[in-house]
Formats: structure tokens, C-alpha cells, sequence
């Protein structure tokens, strides 16, 4: 059982819709982040938060809004989203962001499809 | 900047084979960390084996074990007495000590055959 739960699975939505992608961790970590994952491609990071604050914010659009409200929750929230952002986006959480010995346990991904 | 790069999109072998996937990387730091991360079909990342520059000892977790050519700037994954369980997308990661940003290779597609 993964320590890093995502849902949904699976997300489908239209260029005009608004969603939210949630992510949430067991693990009693203090760092979270959001990747994408495109086909052929390097995983891209996306944000980055320790100890609920943002980090790093990697010149992504605005049309992503992450927000983090405690340590244990990561969410990602979607609008007017993009053809060319159809992807698979990965959480993943570590015990501190910067560390040599705390590696990433990321959940199973969001499937998600622009239309 | 650093760079990984993973220069076989997919390899396939026989179920018990050993394979050997490649990874090299660009980097002008002497002190670092590899990785190599699993993403088997239900799509969770998973860490397989962990390598730090400064030591010259090869790292090996069970039937994974890695090849680091710190000169060459070389960290390949080879894989023993491989298994079906193994079919998977891997990816080889770096991890510098001056900014903590770990860049990934684009990943290897392994497929393991009965």
C-alpha cells in the first residue's frame, strides 16, 4: 500500500472546466511536489513545498495553482487547461527537500486528458 | 547545466536474462548523488538502488547492482536472474549538492518476456 495517495486515477476535462488534483501523504513527511510526466520525456518539476510553504515554483503557467494546506495534503488546481497538458502528474513527498538520505515516494499518478 | 541522458527508449529480454540499461550524465560537480527509480504498470515510482560519487564502491540492492564510471561520467543498472515483475520503465536520476534539483533521464522501457 502506497504511502502517497492521489486521486483521481484517471481525470478527463474539457479546455473550459476547473478540477482539482488531490494528493495526500502518510508518511509523516515535511516536503511534497508536483511533477509531470510526459511521454519520451524527462520528468518535469512543477512546484515544490516544505513545511507548507512554496518553494519552488518552475516558470510553470498559471493556469496550474497549487496549494498545500497542511503537511500531510498537496493539491493541484486546474483551469482552462491546455491540449498539450495531457500528461501524468506524479506527487511525491520526501522527509526534508534538501537531503542526500530522503528519497522520493511518490504516488500513482493522475491520468490526465485535455480535450 | 546538468544533463542525464538514457540513450535506449525500450529494451526486451527473456524472463532469467541479464540486462544492463545505460545512463550517462553531464555534470561539473565532483560531489553528487545517482538513482535509478522503477515505474512498473501501476505507475508508481519506486527507488531501486542509490549511488554516491564519492564512493568508488559500486552499489547493489539484491539482483540490481550499477556499473559507476565516475570518469566517464557513466551509471549504468544491471539487472540479474531477471523477472517478470521486473517489466517496467526505469529512469536514472541526478542529484547535485549545489541546488538539490534532481534532473531525470527521459527513461528506458523494459520489458521482461516469458
Amino acid at each position: 500500500e502506497t504511502g502517497v495517495t492521489q486521486t483521481p486515477r484517471h481525470l478527463v476535462m474539457g479546455m473550459t472546466n476547473k478540477k482539482s488534483l488531490k494528493c495526500e501523504q502518510h508518511l509523516g513527511h515535511n516536503a511534497m511536489y508536483w511533477y509531470k510526466q510526459s511521454a519520451k520525456k524527462p520528468l518535469e518539476l512543477m512546484f515544490v513545498y516544505s513545511l507548507e510553504e512554496r518553494v519552488e515554483n518552475n516558470s510553470v503557467p498559471s493556469r496550474f495553482s497549487p496549494e498545500c494546506p497542511n503537511s500531510s495534503h498537496l493539491f493541484l488546481h486546474l483551469h482552462t487547461l491546455q491540449p498539450e497538458d495531457s500528461a501524468l502528474y506524479l506527487c511525491a513527498s520526501s522527509q526534508d527537500r534538501i537531503s542526500t538520505n530522503s528519497p522520493l515516494h511518490f504516488g500513482n499518478g493522475t491520468r490526465l486528458t485535455v480535450t | 547545466a546538468q544533463t542525464v541522458t538514457q540513450s535506449q527508449p525500450e529494451m526486451s529480454v527473456q524472463e532469467a536474462e541479464t540486462v544492463t540499461l545505460s545512463c550517462t550524465y553531464d555534470t561539473s560537480e565532483n560531489n553528487y548523488y545517482l538513482f535509478w527509480y522503477k515505474q512498473p504498470p501501476s505507475r508508481q515510482m519506486i527507488l531501486v538502488i542509490r549511488q554516491e560519487a564519492y564512493k568508488q564502491q559500486n552499489a547493489t540492492e539484491n539482483r540490481f547492482s550499477v556499473n559507476f564510471q565516475k570518469a566517464a561520467k557513466s551509471f549504468s543498472l544491471k539487472i540479474s536472474d531477471s523477472q517478470l515483475g521486473d517489466t517496467a520503465m526505469y529512469f536514472c536520476a541526478y542529484l547535485g549538492i549545489s541546488n538539490y534539483q534532481l534532473i531525470w533521464g527521459a527513461g528506458t522501457k523494459l520489458i521482461i518476456k516469458p
